[in-house]
């Protein structure tokens, strides 16, 4: 079955850029719509947005001005950009593609 | 957007019990596309159910979903100690994807 693994800085400073990538295996990225979502500490999940395999997206409008998601299919991988950040965008961030998530990463906005 | 809002907030049961968690939809989900997911603490969310009623792989037969347009529910015939978790449901019918606030299903 197929796995997501996160990773990227656990620190950002505000007004900065969040950078997350999803590494992909045990199947293709080559398909599917693939996501990510995010969990403020002790919140609930709130879907950022996702990008299919050819490289089309839909972002969340909340959130749209600031997010970039790609893919890289022949890394396997796709990413999250996400700019300007403040602390309200503090969250464990998940990818996920057809009910798999990975295991999620925490990213802290602060100085 | 469409807004889910899950109820109730808290559940207090005992193990072996039957739980029953609410989900409604501010409009109609679009052909059903509502899914259900269980959270223990420090971890991702696993899907339960998709579809409103289909379990997903690997899923014990005691979780079912039910519902159609804009009431949903999922019940849990009899609680098992990992089932004392948080609940999601989850609507991808219509862009923005949307959560509930989720369910705490808790031991009484």
């Amino acid at each position: 079955q197929v796995q997501l693994q996160e990773s990227g800085p656990g620190l950002v400073k505000p007004s900065e850029t969040l950078s997350l990538t999803c590494t992909v295996s045990g199947g293709s990225i080559t398909n599917n719509y693939w996501s990510w979502i995010r969990q403020p500490p002790g919140k609930g999940l709130e879907w950022i947005g996702y990008i299919y395999y050819s490289g089309s997206t839909n972002y969340n409008p909340s959130l749209k001005s600031r997010v970039t998601i790609s893919i890289d299919t022949s890394k396997n991988q796709f990413s999250l950009k996400l700019s300007s950040v403040t602390a309200a965008d503090t969250a464990v961030y998940y990818c996920e593609v057809g009910g798999y998530w990975g295991q999620g990463t925490l990213v802290t906005v602060s100085s | 957007e469409i807004v889910l809002t899950q109820s109730p907030g808290t559940l207090s049961l005992s193990p072996g019990e039957r739980a029953t968690l609410s989900c409604r939809a501010s409009q109609s989900v679009s052909s059903n596309y509502l899914a259900w997911y269980r959270q223990k603490p420090g971890q991702a969310p696993r899907l339960l159910i998709y579809g409103a009623s289909s379990r997903a792989t690997g899923i014990p037969d005691r979780f079912s979903g039910s519902g159609s347009g804009t009431d949903f529910t999922l019940t849990i015939s009899r609680l098992e100690p990992e089932d004392f978790a948080v609940y999601y449901c989850q609507q991808y019918g219509s862009s923005p994807l949307t959560f509930g606030g989720g369910t705490k299903v808790e031991i009484k």
